[in-house]
């Protein structure tokens, strides 16, 4: 069973949609982070949030850690294919303690 | 800066064989972590270091594996003997203590095969 899981497991849209992929936990998270994962790479840090019902942007990328701090979501607006890759969440029950990664959601943007 | 370096990128060997993966973590970092991934299982952490020392090794799978940080700028991850069940991508990363956001930098991989 895993302690985080992500939805949709795949998801192919054409470039200039929206999307969100969601991470849900049953579990209360001190702090829990996005990566994205290219082919061949490994996985890079998109975001940390700690507090619930924070939202954080990056650019086109809109990140909300729910309010009882179990689930997060990851907004993409107008994708792009430079957004194509593997979306993992990670959380940490306590802060200091190490983050357990969820499945991910493997995203495709079709030019 | 250079980031996280893992070699080999690549490793193909026989069953039974030796197997060791190489990683430099990012200067001035003081927690290391190895992980695998795989299609069925995921990202797991195996085990990690904070200062060189071993803090918590219960990823580990089985004692085929071990791991050493002899100094700061350097570890090994050693499967002997492999099995075909130890395919996998394997990942080391870095961090350093004292970062609110423990913001993980990962290192590009080690693709392993065993055939």
């Amino acid at each position: 069973t895993q302690l985080l899981e992500q939805s949709p497991q795949f998801l192919s849209i054409q470039e200039g949609e929206n999307l969100t992929v969601y991470c849900n936990s049953s579990s209360v998270f001190s702090s829990l982070q996005w990566y994205r994962q290219e082919p061949g790479e490994g996985p890079v840090l998109l975001v940390t949030v700690v507090t619930g019902g924070e939202v954080k942007k990056l650019k086109r990328l809109t990140f909300q850690f729910g309010d009882a701090r179990k689930d997060s979501s990851l907004h993409i607006t107008a994708a792009q294919p430079g957004d194509t890759g593997l979306y993992l969440c990670a959380g940490a029950k306590n802060y200091g303690q190490n983050f357990v990664f969820g499945p991910g959601t493997r995203l495709s943007v079709l030019p | 800066d250079a980031g996280v370096i893992q070699s080999p990128r690549h490793e193909v060997t026989e069953m039974g064989q030796e197997v060791t993966l190489r990683c430099k973590p990012i200067s001035g970092h003081d927690y290391l972590f190895w992980y695998r991934q795989t299609m069925m299982r995921g990202l797991e952490l195996l085990i990690y270091f904070n200062n060189n020392v071993p803090i918590d090794d219960s990823g580990m799978p089985e004692d085929r594996f071990s791991a050493k940080m002899p100094n700061a700028s350097f570890s090994t991850l050693k499967i002997q003997p492999s099995e075909p069940r130890d395919s996998a991508v394997y990942f080391c990363a870095s961090r350093i203590s004292g970062s609110y956001l423990y913001e993980q930098y990962f290192g590009p991989g080690t693709r392993l095969t065993v055939t």
